[in-house]
């Protein structure tokens, strides 16, 4: 299947602790993300990286670290996980930008994070 | 900074009305303005987009509008159906910048 994916679905675990979330995308794009939907259901973007390299980082705390080991893959590791990092994290990923296809989104079904 | 205001934040309609969902951008230079549907527990899906250099889009019963001088646009979905029901997001972006400003989301009810 061609798609975004995201490893693990569910994450729950304990304040303090280091955790992190896979995204692959096989769909051949250049540009990944990666977004944080809260509780209240607002989507905000946390990275953007193209081609491997950090384009956007929207003052998100230096606890969250993206690493992309190649255009298909954008993991993100949360160090010292606390109650307000729990909401839903999803993958991105968008073609490039000389295509009519640019800038559609696809995103990944999502990891749930729940720091207890 | 860049923001993006979504109204109405809840919307019940009854099956086989319109909805109107409405957005205003701030960043004039935005020239990418998608729509997302998200169902329960599922991920944004993309149903319609709009470019800068059009006014108007449609698709079946989804149609988009865009007014560049008032920064507006808005989704406009017609003879609804109950499997409609979701959050439906909007969202500005400007091409090549990789920076989406999503809106707050509008939950639309279809009642049978």
């Amino acid at each position: 299947d061609t798609a975004v994916s995201q490893t693990p679905k569910y994450l729950v675990t304990q304040m303090g602790n280091d955790k992190s979330i896979k995204c692959e995308q096989n769909l051949g794009h250049d540009t990944m993300y990666w977004y944080k939907q809260d509780s209240k259901k607002f989507l905000k973007i946390m990275f953007s990286y193209n081609n491997k390299e950090l384009i956007i980082n929207e003052t998100v705390p230096n606890r969250f670290s993206p690493k992309s080991p190649d255009k298909a893959h954008l993991n993100l590791h949360i160090n010292s996980l606390e109650l307000g990092d729990s909401a839903v994290y999803f993958c991105a990923s968008s073609p490039r930008d000389n295509t009519f296809r640019t800038d559609t989104q696809y995103f990944g079904p999502g990891t749930r994070l729940t720091v207890l | 900074g860049e923001n993006v205001e979504q109204h109405p934040s809840t919307l019940s309609v009854q099956e086989g009305d319109s909805a109107v969902i409405k957005c205003t951008y701030s960043d004039s230079a935005s020239n990418y303005f998608p729509w997302y549907k998200q169902e329960l527990g599922k991920r944004p899906q993309l149903i319609i987009d709009i470019r800068s250099n059009v006014g108007e889009k449609k698709d079946q019963r989804i149609a988009v509008t865009l007014n560049k001088t008032a920064k507006h646009f808005s989704l406009h979905i017609t003879e609804t159906q109950p499997e409609d029901s979701a959050v439906y997001f909007c969202a500005a972006a400007l091409s090549g910048t990789y920076k989406y400003i999503f809106g707050t989301g509008t939950r639309l009810k279809v009642l049978a």
